[in-house]
């Protein structure tokens, strides 16, 4: 079984702060895939980043990297000079095994707020 | 937008009726996921079809069921609904070669 947690319900953070969100997982297979979703009020759920396992090298898109620690089992998002639009509910979640099936295991997510 | 469409966007009903969700995924994805959010639940794998074959089972209840087209577009059963069946439930697709998921916007339902 794979799990995935998020430790913090919410979090905020002043705009153009930067601000880190935490997720740890556990999956006993070697080949898996983690990403970062966004659920803005809208519900419509938002792909931010996505990391190879296999790969050391942690994923950037823009304004948002993350922290891979592979060993520890821990796959932190920071957002830097975070705006308005960044206020949402965030989801890390797990892709493990095979990706011919990969269904997507969710963290209980973070809401995050952005204030001006 | 993500290419992946699903309608109805609201539906509202009654205890024991049935309804039907569909989802179209976007153009060439053969793999087809369902997933309901409830405020109790968080987010859930209900059910994964890839071309047309059911491929993995999640959490889904007997009373639902789902289905993919040779056209490859998916309908997600619900029967029998309970109060405790309202949630959001999303459809998303994936490009055969790849593991991202891309999800559609979400069919809202309020069972009363």
């Amino acid at each position: 079984a794979q799990t995935v947690t998020q430790s913090q319900p919410e979090m905020s953070v002043q705009e153009a702060e930067t601000v880190t969100l935490s997720c740890t997982y556990d999956t006993s297979e070697n080949n898996y895939y983690l990403f970062w979703y966004k659920q803005p009020p809208s519900r419509q759920m938002i792909l931010v980043i996505r990391q190879e396992a296999y790969k050391q090298q942690n994923a950037t898109e823009n304004r948002f990297s993350v922290n891979f620690q592979k060993a520890a089992k821990s796959f932190s998002l920071k957002i830097s000079d975070s705006q308005l639009g960044d206020t949402a509910m965030y989801f890390c979640a797990l892709i493990s095994g095979g990706t011919s099936y990969g269904k997507l295991t969710f963290g209980q997510g973070t809401i995050l707020t952005v204030h001006p | 937008d993500s290419g992946v469409t699903q309608t109805p966007k609201h539906l509202i009903t009654a205890t024991g009726q049935r309804v039907t969700l569909r989802c179209s995924p976007r153009s060439g994805d053969l793999s087809v996921y369902w997933y309901q959010q409830s405020l109790d639940q968080g987010l859930q794998f209900l059910i994964q079809y890839y071309n047309g074959e059911e491929r993995a089972k999640g959490n889904i209840l007997e009373r639902f069921s789902a289905q993919q087209f040779p056209d490859l577009h998916s309908e997600l059963n619900l029967s029998s609904l309970e109060l405790g069946d309202s949630a959001l439930y999303f459809c998303a697709s994936r490009p055969g070669a790849q593991d991202t998921q891309y999800f559609g916007p979400g069919t809202r339902l309020t069972v009363l």
